[in-house]
């Protein structure tokens, strides 16, 4: 099982649609939890912190099941600027103590 | 706002040589990764530092050194460049390991040929 697995995409979505994306870590020990979003040829910036009872940034809902080992990103009303690469990241406390970068799952919103 | 840059932002280098990646920060964070980014890879860390001269190897250490003399600086050297270490670079830096976010510089392209 990989560490940290999304599915790639890209999701391709309308403007003002809401989209969900998932990732699964294979640690049930692991700790911190981040969604990162990546623009093309850029670096990746910290989107939002995902925290156990679940937290809400304007339109980005971010969930935790610890149980199912599971974390999920819901974008609400897509915007055009919305399109970029969206990494999951998990501190998976096991050896190096850093985080652990999913591969991303690629949105594109059209028009 | 750029508290991490990295330098070289791009360069060519050709197989055989060795070849140092520089990430300096002004934030005065304890923690600073070497990342690179591949196509179908994500990021995969090379090695981190926890403090001055304290460093560590991360999952694909092999053919990649570094150092850090100051807690400013963090030095990637490739001792001797292969045409697999082609990939973009990322340096990153956190206050805390792994449990606060890490900030990243801007890349640095490496061409290998």
């Amino acid at each position: 099982r990989k560490e940290v697995e999304q599915d790639p995409g890209p999701f391709n979505v309308p403007e003002g649609a809401t989209v969900a994306f998932n990732c699964t870590y294979s640690n049930s020990a692991s700790q911190s939890f981040f969604w990162y979003r990546q623009d093309c040829r850029k670096e990746p910036k910290l989107l939002m912190s995902v925290y156990s009872s679940g937290n809400e940034d304007g339109r980005f809902t971010a969930q935790l099941n610890r149980a199912s080992q599971y974390i999920s990103l819901l974008i609400r009303d897509s915007k055009l600027s919305d399109s970029a690469t969206y990494l999951c990241v998990v501190n998976l406390n096991s050896g190096y103590s850093t985080l652990t970068f999913g591969k991303g799952t690629m949105l594109l919103v059209s028009p | 706002d750029a508290g991490i840059t990295q330098s070289p932002r791009h360069k060519v280098t050709e197989t055989g040589t060795p070849v140092t990646l520089r990430c300096h920060q002004t934030e005065n964070h304890r923690y600073m990764y070497w990342y690179r980014q591949d196509p179908g890879h994500g990021l995969r860390l090379i090695h981190y530092s926890y403090g001055v001269k304290d460093t560590d190897k991360g999952e694909v250490s092999d053919g990649y050194s570094v150092s850090r003399s100051k807690t400013e600086d963090f030095l990637l050297t490739l001792e001797s460049a292969t045409s697999s270490q082609t990939s973009v670079y990322f340096c990153a830096i956190s206050e805390s390991s792994g449990f606060g976010d890490y900030t990243f510089g801007s890349g640095t392209r490496l061409t290998v040929v």
